[in-house]
């Protein structure tokens, strides 16, 4: 069964510092895997994706974020966070055992001093 | 962009009564979820579909049930709410675009009393 593990609860920068949230997953090959953001009071939109090809992927609002293998990791960083990416972001990963319905990790809700 | 509404997005029940939660979508998709989301879990899936009437229990599926009458509307049942059921609820339908991309709704906030 695929899982995936967000092992920072709560990440606080200040504004304008570099962002590296965590994100393992648990499966034996190569999963899809996705980051969502959540905004306050919103639903979940997706920042970005993979599913092969370049490890390192780009997504919406400057996010980036890399894909090893050998660590299970795809985490996910920016290089100058603004006051408007506090939310909550969570990591997923869909593989084809589960029919590729997306296993979510528990969230990591970002912190943006200015 | 693809287009969910949920019904209701608020509403406070009491124990023990019957709940139902309305996922609509305008896309045509065969596949519908509904997850919940709660602090420290992140989102837990409790039922999808995929077509009418074909429905499967999902991680956290005990004390709910669905239907899909018809490819548009996916509905949550609570038959008898706990207060361990209050969350916010959130239907999704693929993306499109890649296998296990979603893209949700605005979510549905349930407080059991």
């Amino acid at each position: 069964a695929q899982s995936v593990t967000q092992p920072d609860i709560h990440i606080t920068v200040s504004e304008g510092a570099s962002l590296e949230l965590r994100c393992n997953y648990s499966y034996g090959a190569t999963p899809y895997l996705f980051w969502y953001v959540q905004s306050p009071g919103q639903g979940l939109q997706l920042l970005l994706k993979y599913f092969s090809g370049d490890t390192l992927v780009q997504g919406i609002k400057g996010f980036e974020a890399e894909f090893k293998r050998s660590q299970s990791s795809f985490n996910l960083r920016k290089p100058s966070v603004h006051w408007s990416d506090a939310a909550e972001y969570f990591c997923a990963v869909g593989a084809p055992g589960g029919s590729y319905i997306p296993t979510f990790g528990r969230g990591t809700s970002l912190i943006v001093h200015p | 962009d693809a287009g969910i509404t949920q019904s209701p997005r608020h509403k406070v029940t009491e124990t023990g009564t019957p709940v139902t939660l309305r996922c609509h979508q305008t896309e045509n998709h065969r596949y519908m979820y509904w997850y919940r989301q709660d602090p420290g879990h992140g989102l837990r899936l409790i039922h999808y579909s995929y077509g009418v009437k074909d429905t499967d229990k999902g991680e956290v599926s005990d004390g709910y049930s669905v239907s899909r009458s018809k490819t548009e509307d996916f509905l949550l049942t609570l038959e008898s709410a706990t207060s361990s059921q209050t969350s916010v609820y959130f239907c999704a339908i693929p993306s499109g675009r890649v296998a296990g991309e979603l893209f949700f709704g605005e979510g549905s906030r349930l407080t059991v009393l």
